[in-house]
């Protein structure tokens, strides 16, 4: 299973854009990269997944380099209530498969 | 997640007792898990189950049991073997068809030892 490497911690300011970047060196071939989101005393949220090259949707973005060994989560313009942990994962999630959540990245959003 | 139940969201714990978790989901979904979650620290996989009837364990599957009897329902029993059972504990379901379905999550259950 492939381990995932994220910093610990992040600060960022309303209204700024916020980029988190996810080291996966081992990622298998059939590996996705997913990441949650979430808020004390509640479960993670899906927030985006994909494979390679480039994923929007509509409240972030997941860029996915070639040999991908990295993702970095986006989110533009964050607000206060983005504040949460975000984890990224790396995996198949079929079958028996196993997902791997880390200690994941604290985002703290200031006015 | 509004498709996934678990209740209580607050349970507490005598010693020597056993309680057992609620998770219900009505998403029609195939595969359903279990995590355990302490402060700070990310999730870990105490067991899930793919099938009605059928179940593996996870990483930290001791002092814990589980049933599939009911696709929907997946409930989780803390035994008393479990010695540090105070925790948050996450159910998710997922829908299996091959496909890298992500997995949705209830808000999940404190449990504490009195």
């Amino acid at each position: 299973l492939a381990k995932t490497t994220q910093p610990i911690s992040m600060d960022s300011y309303e209204g700024q854009e916020v980029n988190i970047t996810c080291s996966h060196n081992n990622i298998a071939t059939n590996d996705y990269i997913t990441w949650y989101q979430q808020f004390p005393s509640q479960g993670p949220r899906f927030i985006i997944q994909g494979y390679k090259t480039k994923v929007t949707n509509e409240v972030a973005s997941l860029f996915i380099p070639a040999d991908r060994k990295s993702s970095t989560l986006s989110l533009p313009r964050v607000s206060l209530s983005d504040t949460a942990v975000y984890y990224c994962l790396v995996g198949v999630t079929g079958g028996y498969n196993k997902l791997i959540f880390g200690a994941g990245t604290r985002l703290a959003v200031h006015p | 997640d509004g498709g996934i139940t678990q209740s209580p969201k607050y349970l507490f714990r005598k010693e020597g007792q056993n309680v057992t978790l609620s998770c219900e989901q009505n998403l029609n979904h195939d595969a359903m898990y279990w995590y355990r979650q302490d402060p700070g620290q990310g999730l870990r996989l105490i067991y899930y189950s793919q099938i009605v009837n059928d179940f593996q364990k996870g990483d930290i599957a001791e002092g814990y049991s589980v049933s599939r009897e009911k696709k929907e329902s997946f409930p989780l029993t803390v035994t008393s073997a479990q010695k540090n059972p105070t925790a948050f504990y996450l159910c998710a379901s997922r829908k299996d068809r091959g496909d890298n379905q992500p997995q949705h999550f209830g808000d999940g259950t404190r449990l504490s030892i009195l």
